[in-house]
């Protein structure tokens, strides 16, 4: 059982208002990962880190940024959310780069009106 | 390009047949290969992971195979129930990339 965590699981908010979107793992895992999924589209990685204090941008661009002070947290901040970025975010995590088995948090639904 | 596809787009079935989906990478050059499920609106389930020195992995009525040089992967899904319904994508991280990349997933329809 995969034990990563993702909080709210579904948001709606208002056009400019600031919001983070959290994403826990207590696997102790190094790399983690956030994509961001259109209904019934492909997934498109955001952002990654390969540990504290990494953070590197992901094959689609976004106004979205990360930190990551600490293995287990990995969250996710829009400073000013527009209806563009309505969709949903999936936050995952692997053991390793490579061989290890990539988890995945159950996502956040985000409705910006 | 390190690519990944996946064929057919979309799968509908009656209950109790067998069938087979398909994946398919542009370089052999992988760590392992990962099948995923997922149900509308919610996270990637992960299914089996097979070893880049595995041939197959089963678990319960699913069977995943590996062929890397031809860059090919099987996942076989043995007497089909609605449950079964959702969207399965298969992961590769290749050796010379710093992600998994992601197939755009085979939509599977299981008719009672």
């Amino acid at each position: 059982e995969a034990d990563i965590y993702q909080t709210p699981r579904y948001l709606v908010i208002g056009t400019g208002k600031k919001i983070t979107l959290e994403c826990s793992q207590t696997m102790g895992h190094d790399k983690m990962y956030w994509y961001q999924q259109d209904p019934g589209m492909e997934l498109h990685l955001i952002h990654y880190s390969y540990g504290v204090n990494s953070t590197e941008k992901g094959d689609l661009s976004s106004e979205s940024t990360v930190s990551r002070i600490r293995t287990e947290h990995f969250p996710l901040t829009l400073e000013s959310a527009r209806p563009s970025h309505t969709s949903q975010y999936l936050c995952a995590s692997s053991e390793a780069w490579g061989w290890g088995e990539q988890y995945f948090g159950p996502g956040t639904r985000l409705t910006v009106t | 390009k390190q690519e990944v596809t996946q064929i057919p787009a979309a799968l509908s079935v009656p209950e109790g047949e067998n069938l087979v989906l398909n994946c398919s990478f542009t370089d052999s050059a992988i760590y392992n290969l990962q099948w995923f499920r997922q149900d509308p609106g919610k996270g990637l389930t992960s299914l089996l992971l097979i070893q880049s020195s595995q041939r197959e992995q089963t678990s319960g009525r699913l069977n995943a195979s590996l062929d890397k040089s031809s860059g090919r992967s099987t996942l076989y899904i043995a007497a089909s129930q609605p449950g079964d319904s959702a969207t399965y994508l298969c992961a590769v991280p290749f050796f010379y990339g710093q992600n998994f990349v992601f197939g755009p997933g085979t939509r599977l329809s299981v008719l009672p």
